[in-house]
């Protein structure tokens, strides 16, 4: 089946610094991923969509020069969080759609925990 | 502006018994509809997959239903186990807005 994979699981990083989060399709070419953040005990909220080779579009409230989204190739989607601060400490959760499918299914990826000291 | 309900927020059952999980969405024009499952501190697993010209999905114990036109989707969870004992999200897609909007989760403990 359709597998996606998030690099590192857990990170742990000073207040000021900058810190860069993967997501992977391993076996399927996503044209479009997406990036949600999770607070605990709330549902996911969609940070961004990105789509291969192009900007990424941001939700409404998210800043896109603190969380920069770079899709540059058909499996590979990077998050970084520049110059974290400790409210940006929570679980990221990167999906993926399969360009080749009809179902507009997304594919999760384990998510990566976030603690900003 | 697409909003998706899950009642109940928490539910408590006993080992064994069936169970029902409730969806509701406001606007019926989706393209598909999809429960995931969130153990603590996890990623999401994937469930079951209903699309709009769908009425129901099945996988094991597991059964979701749709019906489109009245904004609603149950997921029917058979002889329930401790195991089953997760976060369970719903999410519809709307080609339009090409995005997956998620419900506010139902917590489920099955207590052994």
């Amino acid at each position: 089946g359709a597998v996606v994979s998030q690099h590192p699981s857990r990170v742990i990083c000073k207040s000021g610094t900058s810190v860069k989060i993967e997501c992977r399709s391993l076996d399927f070419q996503a044209t479009t991923m997406f990036w949600y953040r999770q607070f605990p005990k709330q549902s996911l909220m969609l940070m961004a969509t990105s789509n291969e080779g192009s900007k990424a579009t941001y939700e409404q409230g998210v800043e896109k020069d603190k969380f920069l989204i770079n899709h540059a190739s058909l499996t590979l989607s990077t998050l970084t969080v520049t110059s974290a601060h400790p409210e940006d400490s929570s679980f990221y959760i990167c999906s993926a759609r399969d360009g080749s499918s009809a179902t507009y299914e997304q594919y999760f990826g384990p998510g990566t925990r976030l603690t900003v000291t | 502006k697409q909003e998706v309900t899950q009642i109940p927020a928490a539910l408590s059952v006993p080992e064994g018994e069936n169970l029902v999980l409730n969806c509701s969405f406001t606007d019926s024009a989706i393209y598909n509809l999809q429960w995931f499952r969130q153990d603590p501190g996890k990623g999401l697993t994937s469930l079951l997959l209903i699309q709009s010209s769908q009425r129901e999905q099945t996988s094991g114990r597991l059964n979701a239903s749709l019906d489109k036109s009245s904004g609603r989707s149950t997921l029917y969870i058979a002889a329930s186990q401790p195991g089953d004992s997760a976060t369970y999200l719903c999410a519809v897609y709307g080609g339009a807005t090409n995005k997956l909007i998620f419900g506010t989760g139902t917590l489920l403990a099955v207590q052994p």
